[in-house]
């Protein structure tokens, strides 16, 4: 098993560009999750995924979208970059079984 | 919601040492905390949990202890080694469904060969 991947793993992007940070998981996981990690702040829930067809807002919200494609893959979208976006964006699953949630390795964004 | 922070954003330790890393909660409903530890350029890694019904919780070198009554849960880590050495993040339920998490903001352990 490969557990939860993420691509791509570092981006830089301009101010107005967009992209979407891709997330699978093969542990037929029901939940999924967005968080960012920026210097001194622990990870933050941008959205997540309680089962494959629903979506919800995590804590920061405002400039993403999500996707949740089908079981396995969950995306997340920047419409328009802002350098306010700059951060480390990990993917996250759970079973549901119990509550622990298994990492991607991260995504490192750039916004200039 | 809940609010999860760390009395201290760096601890150094001397190998072989014993290591205590703590956190404190603001919301008294939360019933599950987990521990999670960070290494350089990789996601969180799930080091051991701990529900309200319990006080103490022991893995492989390492024990969460809980108190509910000052709303306090702190990370033992034994015989501390170089490994060791990474930001180590507690986390707490926010209530409901859906597993959500809000984790603190983190402290850096390192360990002095």
């Amino acid at each position: 098993n490969a557990g939860v991947t993420q691509t791509p793993k570092f981006q830089v992007l301009k101010t107005g560009q967009s992209m979407t940070l891709q997330c699978a998981q093969d542990m037929n996981h029901n939940s999924m999750y967005w968080y960012r990690q920026d210097p001194g702040m622990g990870l933050r829930l941008i959205y997540y995924s309680a089962s494959e067809g629903t979506t919800d807002k995590g804590e920061v919200p405002n400039g993403y979208n999500v996707s949740r494609l089908n079981k396995r893959e969950f995306s997340l979208r920047l419409e328009s970059a802002a350098p306010s976006q700059t951060s480390v964006y990990f993917c996250a699953s759970n079973g549901g079984v119990v509550n622990e949630q298994y990492f991607g390795p991260g995504t490192r964004l750039t916004v200039t | 919601g809940e609010s999860v922070g760390l009395h201290l954003p760096t601890l150094s330790v001397q190998e072989g040492d014993n290591s205590i890393i703590n956190c404190a909660y603001s919301n008294s409903a939360s019933d599950y905390f987990i521990w999670y530890k960070q290494e350089s350029g990789k996601g969180p890694q799930f080091i051991i949990d701990i529900r309200s019904n319990m006080d103490k919780r022991q893995g492989q070198r390492v024990t969460v202890l809980l108190n509910k009554t000052v709303k306090h849960l702190s990370l033992q880590i034994a015989a501390t080694q170089p490994g060791d050495s990474a930001v180590y993040f507690c986390a707490g339920e926010s209530g409901g469904s859906n597993y959500k998490l809000t984790f603190g903001k983190g402290t850096l352990l390192t360990v002095n060969p």
